[in-house]
């Protein structure tokens, strides 16, 4: 149990439905993160919200829309997901410290997607 | 060529044996992370350092910042030790934190 969790765990979806990724840290920390990780391919950041203003988005297409609604809570809703968006996406949060610091990641397990 | 680079991609060892795993960047760091992915896809943080060489457990970090060049060792391996080892690093000038990662060492340590 890291303090974060995620839901759903699995998600199966056709290309033309609307869902949401949840994800909830009980932590504390100030910045939370969607990755994203492919088969055979290194995690990718997609998003960075900091005290719930999104401060990064990794040049991630529309269909992927995140939202920060307090610094506990962070979705990521999807529409018109294409079958190569099929991964498993992971949520994390840490405590910003200084300016060019961060503080450890702490990670949940994931929710693993299949467009169909 | 990725800015983190990790060797080897896949390591099996018997039970007992002495594990090292490599990692080089090629990048300006504020912070080096090692990460463990178990099969169900969570991931957990080992180490978090910017110098030197940290301990926990069984588990040793060292970084040499001007080699550039990161290694994590494992002592008397376990088959639950069994996970993908990934090394990530905190860019420096960003002030969120952006992590870039290697593709991870597989790791099998049967019995």
């Amino acid at each position: 149990e890291t303090g974060v969790t995620q839901t759903p765990r699995h998600l199966v979806m056709g290309m033309t439905n609307k869902k949401s990724l949840k994800c909830e840290q009980h932590l504390g920390h100030n910045a939370m993160y969607w990755y994203k990780q492919s088969a055979k391919k290194p995690l990718e950041l997609m998003f960075v919200y900091s005290l719930e203003e999104r401060v990064e988005n990794n040049s991630v297409p529309s269909r992927f829309s995140p939202e920060c609604p307090n610094s506990s809570h962070l979705f990521l809703h999807l529409h018109t997901l294409q079958p190569e968006d099929s991964a498993l996406y992971l949520c994390a949060s840490s405590q910003r410290g200084t300016a060019q610091n961060t503080g450890e990641l702490f990670f949940g397990e994931g929710s693993r997607l299949t467009v169909l | 060529k990725n800015e983190v680079e990790q060797s080897p991609q896949n390591l099996t060892a018997q039970e007992g044996e002495f594990i090292t795993i490599n990692c080089s960047y090629s990048v300006g760091i504020s912070a080096l992370h090692w990460l463990q992915q178990h099969p169900g896809g969570g991931i957990v943080s080992l180490f978090m350092l910017s110098s030197g060489k940290k301990k926990h457990g069984r588990l040793i970090a060292t970084i040499n910042i001007q080699e550039k060049h990161s290694s994590l060792h494992i002592t008397a391996s376990h088959p639950r030790d069994s996970a993908v080892y990934i090394c990530a690093v905190s860019l420096r000038g960003t002030s969120y934190g952006k992590l870039t990662f290697g593709q991870g060492t597989i790791l099998t340590v049967h019995p």
